[in-house]
């Protein structure tokens, strides 16, 4: 099993269309969450971090049960620039900090 | 410009031949990080530096694959006889801290084992 899960997509939606992705994590013991922002042929960019309380930024919002070890992000208003393949990430702390990526999930706004 | 350089930004090779890529991360950076993404899939670990102590390995690093950082500085990718199943983006990453904040990624370079 993936330590990060995500739904490959892709998510089709019109301009201002309201679109959510999830994530599943495997590792209980997982410490950091994010999402990731990654454009074609791009190198990933952090997007913004999740945190249990729930975070927002503009048109996105982020949120994570630990319980059910879940991560969401959802996009307001899409806009066409928004399309892109957007990554969760975990990380497990420690000496290292590696990110582990899921899949990515693709989303086309379509005008 | 001060963030993380990768290079080449192509690399196109013959089976069984040798490659190497650089990372050059931001100067202030102790932490370096290799990442392989293929086509389809999210960025997978390969290895990570803390100055010039290589700290840990993925088994994604066949004995194929060595990294270095001499003097905690730039970094180099080796790939021997390179397979087909080699081909992929190489994305290099630097930090100053634990946690994403701080974790800047190189443009990456783009690897075609033909």
């Amino acid at each position: 099993r993936k330590e990060v899960e995500q739904d490959p997509g892709p998510f089709n939606v019109p301009e201002g269309a309201t679109v959510a992705f999830n994530c599943t994590y495997s590792n209980s013991a997982s410490q950091s969450f994010f999402w990731y922002r990654q454009d074609c042929r791009k190198e990933p960019k952090l997007l913004m971090s999740v945190y249990s309380s729930g975070n927002e930024d503009g048109r996105f919002t982020a949120q994570l049960n630990r319980a059910s070890q879940y991560i969401s992000l959802l996009i307001r208003d899409s806009k066409l620039s928004d399309s892109a393949t957007y990554l969760c990430v975990v990380t497990f702390g420690g000496a290292t900090n590696k990110l582990i990526f899921g899949t990515g999930t693709l989303l086309a706004v379509q005008p | 410009d001060t963030g993380v350089s990768q290079n080449p930004r192509h690399k196109i090779t013959k089976r069984g031949q040798n490659v190497t890529f650089r990372c050059d991360p931001i100067s202030e950076h102790n932490r370096l990080y290799w990442y392989r993404q293929t086509l389809g899939q999210g960025p997978e670990f390969l290895t990570y530096f803390q100055n010039e102590a290589q700290l840990e390995k993925s088994r994604l690093l066949s004995d194929r694959f060595s990294a270095e950082r001499p003097k905690g500085s730039f970094s180099t990718l080796e790939i021997q006889r390179t397979e087909q199943g080699d081909s992929a983006m190489y994305l290099c990453a630097s930090s100053y801290r634990t946690g994403a904040y701080g974790y800047t990624f190189g443009s990456g370079t783009r690897l075609t084992v033909v």
